[in-house]
């Protein structure tokens, strides 16, 4: 079974550009999370989103958003790209995304570099 | 909120050394308690989980048990190999916020041969 897999796997952006990560779960799952994995803030949620829907955001700006399509791919955008943007991306995928129950699978994340 | 805390790192041992990562974390509720390793270059893989007090997670010779009393889930090996050096996370989800992973710093491993 294929994991989790994420386009770009490297990204390289100027200040004010705009970005947008892909991430196809694991065939069957329905769910995907995002993070944003920094050496100063760690790993911090983003979003998630069930059958297109989101259901749970962190407290990210409004230039973070993203969306689901209906064969539970997902991409995320960021807008006017800022230094403190540069860090791992990594996108998570479970079957219903009741944590406690599933088990959530992460890709090998997208390394985006903000200059 | 709710919030997880992990031992500062790097964790430098010798193989077949004991190996014990502290992390304690503060919940309202009862949340579900995980271990994640990330090797170099790779994503997060559950290493473990516990979803209640007292439950015992265990896998590829890690262990850690679920104290409520002392809010803890110390991951614990018996004996590391080399192939062990990576970044340990815990983590938590608890009910109210179940569709997310609450991550602690994470704890770097080195283990010498």
């Amino acid at each position: 079974k294929a994991g989790v897999t994420q386009t770009p796997r490297y990204l390289i952006k100027t200040r004010g550009q705009q970005v947008t990560l892909s991430c196809s779960p694991i065939s069957g799952h329905r769910s995907v999370s995002w993070y944003q994995q920094t050496p100063g803030q760690g790993l911090q949620f983003l979003f998630e989103y069930f059958s297109e829907t989101q259901r749970n955001k962190g407290n990210f700006p409004g230039r973070f958003s993203g969306r689901q399509f209906s064969n539970s791919r997902s991409e995320m955008n960021v807008s006017t790209l800022e230094l403190g943007d540069s860090a791992l991306y990594l996108c998570a995928s479970s079957l219903e995304a009741e944590i406690i129950t599933d088990t959530q699978y992460f890709g090998p994340g997208t390394r985006l570099t903000v200059l | 909120g709710d919030s997880v805390t992990q031992m500062e790192g790097p964790v430098t041992l010798s193989e077949e050394a004991f190996l014990t990562i502290n992390c304690t974390y503060t919940a309202t509720g009862y949340p579900s308690l995980f271990w994640y390793v990330q090797y170099p270059g790779e994503g997060l893989q559950l290493l473990l989980k516990a979803t209640k007090a007292d439950d015992k997670g265990s896998n590829k010779g890690f262990e850690a048990t679920y104290r409520k009393e002392t809010t803890s889930f110390h991951l614990e090996k018996g004996s590391v190999q080399v192939s062990d050096s990576a970044v340990y996370f815990c983590a938590l989800s608890d009910r109210a916020s179940s569709y997310k992973l609450i991550f602690g710093s994470g704890t770097r491993l080195l283990v010498r041969p």
